[in-house]
């Protein structure tokens, strides 16, 4: 079964608005990653968070890690229409050299 | 900056065919990766290497085999292709396991 499971599975809103997706997760992990693909292209990492680590900022992205839930947020602000991809979490267990993605947010931002 | 290279980016192969997808991972990544991703769905992971041995093993048919040699590069080698293999292969590299990977094109495989 997959190790991390996304919400939504889609999400459309406009330019300047915020999206916040959600991942969740089954096991123990070492870190969470969350990752940017474009349609037909290869993923794009955007940023680790460690399993010790409760939040991480990068530019407009921030990304929540709750180890309690196993659960993690990706919130993007002031989103742009160059934002519209399929974005996924994927998790890291302890010395794997396995990653595994979850079901993905197909994120669409109009103009 | 040198990114991950995967060749060919197209493949069109018939069923009980087999393939071979090349990937050449960034300079000094010891880490290389597969994965199979197949339309709509996300990216499964199939086999990883450190340092050239086999790491750890996902979700790879018996039909399907992979090696890093000793320039680091990689390939994953498919036989007995059957429809269901259509999809699109990706390879990356990492500098080491558990650390951000990088991502190549990918590999478009079409079974006829």
């Amino acid at each position: 079964s997959q190790q991390g499971e996304e919400d939504p599975q889609a999400l459309s809103i406009q330019e300047g608005e915020n999206a916040t997706m959600n991942c969740s997760y089954k096991t123990s992990i070492n870190n969470l990653q969350w990752y940017r693909q474009n349609s037909g292209r290869g993923l794009v990492h955007l940023i680790l968070i460690r399993s010790n680590e409760r939040e991480k900022h990068s530019g407009r992205l921030r990304v929540t890690l709750d180890t309690s839930k196993k659960s993690s947020s990706l919130l993007i602000t002031a989103s742009r229409a160059a934002d519209t991809a399929s974005y996924f979490c994927a998790t890291a267990m302890y010395n794997n050299n396995d990653m595994r993605f979850g079901a993905g947010t197909r994120l669409t931002v109009k103009p | 900056a040198a990114g991950v290279i995967q060749s060919p980016r197209h493949l069109i192969k018939e069923k009980r065919e087999t393939a071979t997808l090349k990937c050449y991972p960034i300079p000094r990544h010891d880490t290389v990766y597969w994965y199979q991703q197949g339309p709509g769905q996300d990216p499964q992971f199939l086999i990883s290497f450190y340092e050239k041995m086999q790491s750890d093993k996902g979700s790879i048919p018996d039909r399907f085999s992979a090696q890093q040699f000793s320039d680091y590069h990689s390939e994953l080698n498919m036989s007995s292709l059957e429809l269901g293999d259509s999809a699109l292969y990706f390879c990356a590299s990492s500098p080491s396991p558990n650390q951000p990977q990088h991502f190549g094109d990918g590999t478009r495989l079409s079974i006829l």
